[in-house]
């Protein structure tokens, strides 16, 4: 079964510091996409980062960046320098391919509150 | 910018009602996707669409059924509301080829009394 496991239902952050969120998954697959996602509260769900598992390179954006373990198909996001905004529900997800069509599975989600 | 628009933000309906949830976006992307939302259960897909009265099921389509009768819409039919529907119901859309990603809209939460 292709899975996407988040381990921390809730975490939470000063201002300005960093702070990592876990992601696990589990796909057959060789090829495929992962995603983080942000829902800040009552707000639309936005793309943070994605990555391409094809790509040794981690992904970077701004102070947002992943640590990809292809191999222990790992797939965290660390953020950098915490600002208040970035209080938001995230979620990771994988992209599967499935009889030709391609859906996104997500996880469960981790709850980050950002503290002044 | 790519936008995806919800015909509601909050919604009550009775037990035992018809109700429809709509979606549009003006990106022209092939696919679309509705999802509900609860607390400790993350995203589950609903139903998908990859083109215009196709459709497929997707994790838990029971209770529910979809229409794509144009490119831009794509509804969401509550046959028969029920009280454990009562959720939020996110729709998103993406363009066929992309590198997966998906736009959201800005959710419906239904309550079913």
């Amino acid at each position: 079964a292709q899975t996407v496991t988040q381990s921390q239902p809730e975490m939470s952050v000063q201002e300005a510091e960093t702070v990592t969120l876990s992601c696990t998954y589990d796909t057959s697959e060789s090829n495929y996409y992962l995603f983080w996602y942000k829902q800040p509260p009552s707000r639309q769900m936005i793309l943070v980062i994605r990555q391409e598992a094809y790509k040794q390179q981690n992904a970077t954006e701004n102070r947002f960046s992943v640590n990809f373990q292809k191999a222990a198909k790992s797939f965290s996001l660390k953020i950098s320098d915490s600002q208040l905004g970035d209080t938001a529900m995230y979620f990771c997800a994988f992209k599967l391919t499935q009889g030709g069509s391609e859906k996104l599975v997500f996880g469960k989600g981790t709850k980050l509150t950002v503290n002044p | 910018d790519v936008k995806v628009t919800q015909s509601s933000r909050y919604l009550v309906k009775r037990t035992g009602e018809k109700v429809f949830l709509e979606c549009v976006q003006d990106m022209d992307h092939e696919n679309m996707f509705w999802y509900r939302q609860d607390p400790g259960l993350g995203l589950r897909l609903i139903y998908f669409s990859y083109d215009v009265k196709m459709k497929e099921k997707g994790d838990i389509p029971e209770g529910y059924s979809v229409s794509r009768e144009k490119k831009e819409r794509f509804s969401l039919i509550l046959e028969s509301a029920s009280t454990n529907q009562t959720s939020m119901y996110l729709c998103a859309s993406r363009m066929s080829g992309q590198k997966g990603e998906q736009y959201f809209g800005p959710g419906t939460r239904l309550t079913v009394t």
